[in-house]
């Protein structure tokens, strides 16, 4: 059974700090890492991929992936109120068709 | 947005209906999926396509069925809707050129009376 963890939340950070979310996942074999941002009512956004150990950044967002530990994360410096909405992390095995398996996500609260 | 649209939108039904939700695509990508997403549970995937007339079973493909006749078209179709299948369903297709990143369309939400 592959298992991808989040804390819930919701994960509250002040305008202008870093937010920094976790994910960790059971599947050994997944390849692929995914972070998605869902506003309430709308459809799942993609915002970072990566598939190797370390960092990548773009713009406000740092994806973290640990294969030994198997943790990814997500960091977004400089947060927004635009910011709030519910984060969803997701691996996938490897190529091919493989569909997502998804956390739950953790609702992300930026107060200004 | 990788040119997903999902038809209808919102849906009410009762309960021993077919139902029949459509996906449809523009960028010619090779893969399609669909996944539910329900509090608690979060997203899952229910059937995908790798090809046209090529699909699978996912996750919790129990009570549906999916056709796949052309590229951009995927069908989910709920043979007998149950209460249990009230849900936000959602499409997604991916990019096959070698990053496997999957785009979402809009959704469906789906009542089932």
């Amino acid at each position: 059974q592959k298992e991808v963890e989040q804390n819930s939340g919701p994960l509250s950070v002040p305008e202008g700090a870093i937010a920094s979310l976790n994910c960790t996942y059971s599947d050994r074999g997944s390849q692929s890492f995914f972070w998605y941002r869902q506003y309430s009512g709308k459809s799942p956004e993609l915002i970072m991929s990566i598939y190797s150990n370390g960092d990548k950044e773009d713009g406000r967002f740092t994806a973290q992936l640990n294969k030994a530990s198997q943790y990814v994360s997500l960091l977004i410096r400089d947060s927004q109120p635009s910011d709030s909405a519910t984060y969803l992390c997701a691996v996938r095995r490897g190529g091919g068709a493989d569909g997502l398996t998804f956390g739950k996500g953790t609702h992300l609260i930026i107060q200004p | 947005d990788a040119g997903i649209t999902q038809s209808p939108r919102h849906k009410v039904t009762e309960t021993g209906t077919p139902v029949t939700l459509r996906c449809h695509q523009t960028e010619n990508h090779r893969y399609m999926y669909w996944y539910r997403q329900d509090p608690g549970h979060g997203l899952r995937l229910i059937h995908y396509s790798y090809g046209v007339k090529d699909t699978d079973k996912g996750e919790v493909s129990d009570g549906y069925s999916v056709s796949r006749s052309k590229t951009e078209d995927f069908l989910l179709t709920l043979e007998s809707a149950t209460s249990s299948q009230t849900s936000v369903y959602f499409c997604a297709a991916m990019d096959s050129t070698g990053h496997y990143e999957q785009y979402f369309g809009p959704g469906t939400r789906l009542t089932v009376t």
